[in-house]
């Protein structure tokens, strides 16, 4: 059965750091996909990054970057030069890739807390 | 602004009642996807529906439908409601076609209180 495991429940980082959210999975499909997602105080869900299981390059976009490393099954997010506005909470989300009947499941998220 | 509108913003209602949710996709999405996110159960993919039909499943009680119309909008119908199913309902849509490879934009949510 698919699983995500985020096992920070939350984490404190200096402003301007870099920031290391982790995710682990666990899948026995060979095609899927792997998704972050950012939660503000404020409700929204926002998408930040996307890491398919076939892609050689980790998935990069602006100050997000995803350290996919495939035999570990783990889709770290990594957050360069850490900003206020980054306080929130953040889901790590997979979907397989091939079933018409695949599911997408979200792990319990990260709390993160940047400190001025 | 996502480009997703979800009405209504905050719906407060009883025990054993029904609600619909309406969620309206971004301009040209066909994909649209209902969750749930509630305290204690986190979020949880309901269900995704792909130009009027059904595509794929997940953790959806029988007491919920969905249904997906032609103009591309959705509606969750919630019955029979319990104290359990108040949480954050969020509808998202994207451009793929049910590989799930493409980015989904959610709405602002609609915020349900059963009493």
């Amino acid at each position: 059965a698919q699983k995500i495991t985020q096992t920070q429940p939350g984490m404190f980082v200096q402003e301007k750091e870099a920031v290391t959210l982790d995710c682990t999975y666990d899948t026995s499909d060979q095609s899927y996909g792997l998704f972050w997602y950012k939660q503000p105080s404020s409700g929204e869900m926002i998408f930040l990054i996307y890491q398919g299981s076939y892609d050689e390059q980790n998935a990069t976009e602006g100050r997000y970057s995803l350290n996919f490393q495939k035999a570990r099954k783990s889709a770290n997010l990594v957050i360069s030069a850490s900003q206020l506005g980054d306080s929130a909470m953040y889901f790590c989300a997979m979907r397989e890739r091939d079933s018409s009947a695949s599911k997408i499941i979200f792990g319990s998220g990260t709390r993160l807390s940047i400190r001025p | 602004d996502s480009g997703v509108t979800q009405t209504p913003k905050h719906l407060i209602t009883a025990t054993g009642q029904r609600v619909t949710l309406r969620c309206s996709p971004r301009s040209g999405d066909l994909s649209v996807y209902w969750y749930q996110q509630s305290l204690d159960q986190g979020l949880q993919f309901l269900i995704q529906y792909y130009n009027g039909e059904e595509r794929a499943k997940g953790n959806i009680l029988e007491r919920f439908s969905a249904q997906q119309f032609p103009d591309l909008h959705s509606e969750l119908n919630l019955s029979s409601l319990e104290l359990g199913d108040s949480a954050l309902y969020f509808c998202a849509s994207s451009a793929d076609t049910g590989t799930g490879t493409y980015e989904q934009y959610f709405g602002p949510g609609t915020r349900l209180t059963v009493t």
